[in-house]
């Protein structure tokens, strides 16, 4: 079966970094996407990995290893605006997105 | 506006009833794709459109689930005779191209269906 593993929760503080992990087990790999939700509302785009490395975007940055499965969203200089769930997602051999639980995170001034 | 809309964002329905949600994407968008979210889940594939075409179905969970797209904008999910498993956020997205590229989807804000 096809799998995405994030961790449930996690908290951090202001201004601090985080590291959210995803692993997957995918039938095919065709890229891998990072998502924020805040509560009630629809998830909005981050970030974009197909090759293995680092895509930094501002205080965003997605890391990619395919041979091992796994991804990192990081973020640095934490806000409180911050405060969302992130997703991971992967599209498979069928260009088909699966999705991550998402893990959500907690700000703390 | 510019953004990916959904109506109704909210929907109350009797076991039994029939609903039918809307979803205007992002204009010149190929593709169309719906998902439901529970809550403290994430999204789970339902069905994709390129154009007016519905090319993957797979997801939805029953025959009472149907989906169109005439005229290659504006689709329409209809449940029939909702059952309470029903109940969840309803999520339509649309990107810029076909599956197979890297573009990313734009998200509406949800259709939240309860059924009682």
């Amino acid at each position: 079966g096809q799998n995405i593993d994030q961790p449930t929760e996690m908290t951090a503080t202001e201004g601090a970094i985080v590291q959210i992990n995803c692993t997957y087990q995918t039938s095919g790999f065709n890229g891998l996407f990072w998502y924020q939700q805040h509560a009630g509302e629809a998830p909005t785009f981050l970030s974009y990995n197909v090759l293995d490395g680092l895509e930094e975007k501002g205080r965003f940055s997605s890391f990619l290893s395919r041979s091992k499965g796994y991804s990192y969203l990081l973020l640095k200089e934490l806000q409180m605006k911050d405060s969302a769930s992130y997703l991971c997602a992967v599209k498979d051999s069928n260009y088909q997105l699966i999705w991550g639980a998402g893990t959500k995170l907690i700000i703390k001034p | 506006g510019a953004g990916v809309s959904q109506s109704p964002r909210y929907k109350v329905a009797k076991r039994g009833q029939d609903v039918a949600l809307r979803c205007d994407p992002i204009s010149g968008h190929v593709s169309l794709f719906w998902y439901q979210q529970a809550l403290g889940q994430g999204p789970e594939f339902l069905t994709y459109f390129q154009n007016e075409a519905q090319l993957d179905k797979s997801g939805l969970p029953s025959d009472r689930f149907f989906a169109e797209r005439p005229e290659g904008s504006v689709s329409t999910l209809k449940i029939q005779r909702t059952q309470q498993e029903d109940s969840a956020v309803y999520l339509c997205a649309s990107s810029l191209a076909f599956v197979d590229g890297s573009y990313e989807q734009y998200f509406g804000p949800g259709t939240r269906l309860t059924v009682t």
